[in-house]
């Protein structure tokens, strides 16, 4: 089974600032299968980023996604007060054929 | 435009049963996989398996074979998540979620179910 780990666990930042998330994977992951969801209080998960670094329909040009193997980042250019929320990475593989990490949470300092 | 919706949240007492559904829209139901994906409270995300749509083949993720049970209506381009024997550590919310290619592009709105007696 594939495991992430995301890190850090929680990141405090003000708008305006840039966000650098973290998703390692505990063998190597097909970037074509690796993607970032937002999931804001009592709303469902939002797809951002799939194939690793292609921002999903909507999604504004200050998210982006990079890395390959089992190193990936999501880095947020400059936090809008909307961005705070929980931040998922996703992979598709080998059985089982999905995991998520879990999570990191990204609040306002 | 594509939308999943499903039904609304439920109150269960243990040991019984619920069937949640995801009505989807806006998009060919059988050109996609269905996936269930569950959120227990305060916690991460949790991939429960998936069903092909067009064949009706279910395939559950670890932890979530037995009790758990996919189906499908395509007449009214619906997915069904059964589960049965209820317990307290079910209460969760539950989501579907269409795939493309490995990942979730829409999602429902999840639909909360309630185990306490």
């Amino acid at each position: 089974e594939i495991v992430l780990t995301q890190s850090p666990g929680t990141l405090s930042l003000s708008p305006g600032e840039r966000a650098t998330l973290s998703c390692r994977a505990s063998q190597s992951v097909s970037s074509s299968y690796l993607a970032w969801y937002q999931q804001k209080p009592g709303q469902a998960p939002r797809l951002l980023i799939y194939g690793a670094s292609s921002r999903a329909t909507g999604i504004p040009d200050r998210f982006s996604g990079s890395g390959s193997g089992t190193d990936f980042t999501l880095t947020i250019s400059r936090l809008e007060p909307e961005d705070f929320a929980v931040y998922y990475c996703q992979q598709y593989g080998s059985s089982p054929q999905i995991t998520f990490g879990q999570g990191t949470r990204l609040e306002i300092k | 435009q594509v939308q999943l919706v499903q039904s609304g949240s439920e109150l269960k007492k243990p040991g019984a049963s619920v069937k949640v559904s995801c009505k989807a829209s806006g998009y060919t139901f059988t050109s996609y996989a269905m996936n269930w994906v569950r959120q227990a409270p305060g916690q991460g995300l949790e991939w429960m398996g998936w069903i092909n749509t067009n064949t009706g083949n279910p395939t559950y993720a670890q932890g979530f074979t037995g009790r758990f049970v996919f189906s499908l209506d395509t007449s009214v381009s619906t997915a069904y998540l059964q589960i049965s024997s209820l317990k307290a550590e079910d209460t969760a919310v539950y989501y579907c979620a269409r795939e493309t290619l490995g990942d979730f592009d829409y999602w429902g709105q999840g639909t909360l179910v309630t185990v306490s007696s």
